[in-house]
């Protein structure tokens, strides 16, 4: 099965509206990496986290190691949001990363 | 400040073909690198990764190599091209040791014909 669940798959948001997305694990993992990816294939790093929450303007997310998942809130979605969201799973510090499958994330006006 | 560059910027080859990518690291000494595949529409696959000059290891191969020639540059090889092949690969780096954040370069979109 999936080591990095991402779930949803796809998301349209209504700009100004809020949403959550959120990885579960079924490996041990040390640290999380959220990044953004554009329709370039550029990706931007959003959030990187040892167990605990972190917050950035309109974005915040959360890993729980005990109940292995990350989540990443995002509220009062603007226009140049849309993209897709990947999150990535540090193990046991072998530097070795497993990536979600991502969130496509529309956001319209 | 940190700058990572890949080369070329997009690739066509024929199956079969040899094929080279690059990726340079400049400002941060002795950093961890890491080579990634990503297929259209795909998430990103871990294919290597080197913490030291001349050390390469393999994460999945995918009949690729890889080595680390100088403690600033990157390279991914094949001497024969498949279609599978074909994809986006990224080049990343993270300081020396481990728990580290991940910084990703722009990337080189490879097609094989």
């Amino acid at each position: 099965g999936d080591q990095v669940k991402q779930s949803p798959s796809a998301l349209s948001l209504q700009e100004g509206t809020n949403s959550a997305l959120r990885c579960n694990f079924s490996i041990a993992t040390t640290t999380v990496q959220w990044f953004l990816q554009n329709p370039r294939g550029s990706l931007m790093n959003l959030f990187y986290l040892v167990p605990g929450t972190k917050e950035n303007g309109r974005l915040k997310s959360t890993f729980n190691s005990k109940e292995s998942y990350s989540t990443l809130h995002i509220r009062d979605a603007q226009l140049e949001d849309s993209g897709t969201y990947f999150c990535a799973a540090e193990g046991t510090g072998n530097y070795k990363y497993v990536f979600g499958a991502g969130t496509r994330l529309k956001v319209i006006a | 400040a940190q700058t990572i560059h890949q080369w070329p910027v997009a690739e066509i080859k024929a199956v079969g073909s040899p094929l080279s990518l690059g990726c340079t690291i400049k400002g941060k000494s002795s950093p961890n690198l890491y080579w990634y595949w990503q297929a259209t529409g795909g998430t990103l696959q871990q294919l290597f990764y080197s913490i030291t000059v001349g050390q390469v290891e393999s994460v999945v191969q995918l009949n690729l190599s890889a080595s680390r020639p100088k403690d600033d540059q990157f390279i991914l090889s094949t001497e024969k091209l498949l279609l599978s092949h074909s994809g986006f690969y990224l080049c990343a780096w993270s300081l020396t040791g481990v728990f580290y954040e991940q910084y990703f370069g722009p990337g080189t979109r490879l097609t094989v014909l």
